[in-house]
């Protein structure tokens, strides 16, 4: 009954290959997001989709494409891995309009993939 | 855009005693105040937020105070426990706004908050 799923937990990978992180909310939401976690445990967003309609992009290198085939998924595909792209990502929905969960302006997270390029 | 900072970056108290988080903003048409807590391994859970047109908000243990004219919010945890322990992180943003990013949480660098027996 996971609310906010992400796949894969962990990811170990070589610097130059591309991989891909996906996420599937079971909460109804109509907004999901992409946040990256560095070291030091600060939280930046990187992209965000409304209705599978990219609404926030950061200053993200276009290595990072993100793709939202429905308003309940939201991919992460990542090229040319580099070794400072290492961090926790992680994904998150809310319900931008009236209605929803507990707080209808509330985020609710995954719990994270921790990638690591070697 | 916003910036959020919080203070402190750690901090420890004995467990039954009160812990205070606080954080300002910079942008003044930022209207919604969460406050998330992670664990080690887990991803940020909401614990309690604010909106700008309430001073003050409490859930039990935990309550959340807010000076609009001064830009800051802070977070009081009462009768702290071991399981208090974590990150906590505020954050705001603009609700309401979908355009130019107004739905984008931005947060604070995170409080270390350790429970000692």
């Amino acid at each position: 009954d996971t609310a906010v799923s992400q796949t894969p937990k962990y990811l170990v990978t070589q610097m130059g290959n591309d991989k891909s992180i996906k996420c599937e909310q079971n909460l109804g939401h109509d907004t999901m997001y992409w946040y990256k976690q560095d070291s030091k445990k600060f939280l930046k967003i990187m992209f965000s989709y409304n209705n599978k309609e990219l609404i926030i992009n950061e200053t993200v290198p276009n290595r990072f494409s993100p793709k939202s085939p429905d308003k309940a998924h939201l991919n992460l595909h990542i090229n040319s891995l580099e070794l400072g792209d290492s961090a926790v990502y992680f994904c998150a929905s809310s319900q931008d309009s009236p209605g929803g969960q507990r707080s209808p302006y509330g985020y609710t997270f995954g719990s994270g993939t921790r990638l690591t390029v070697v | 855009g916003e910036n959020v900072e919080q203070h402190p970056s750690t901090l420890s108290v004995q467990e039954g005693d009160s812990a205070v988080i606080k954080c300002t903003y910079s942008d003044s048409a930022s209207n919604y105040f969460p406050w998330y807590k992670q664990e080690l391994g887990k991803g940020p859970q909401l614990i309690i937020d604010i909106r700008s047109n309430v001073g003050e908000k409490k859930d039990q243990r935990i309550a959340v105070t807010l000076n609009k004219t001064a830009k800051h919010f802070s977070l009081h945890i009462t009768e702290t426990q071991p399981e208090d322990s974590a990150v906590y992180f505020c954050a705001a943003s603009r609700r309401g706004v979908l355009t130019g990013g107004g739905n984008k949480l931005t947060f604070g660098t995170g409080t270390q908050l350790k429970v000692e027996l």
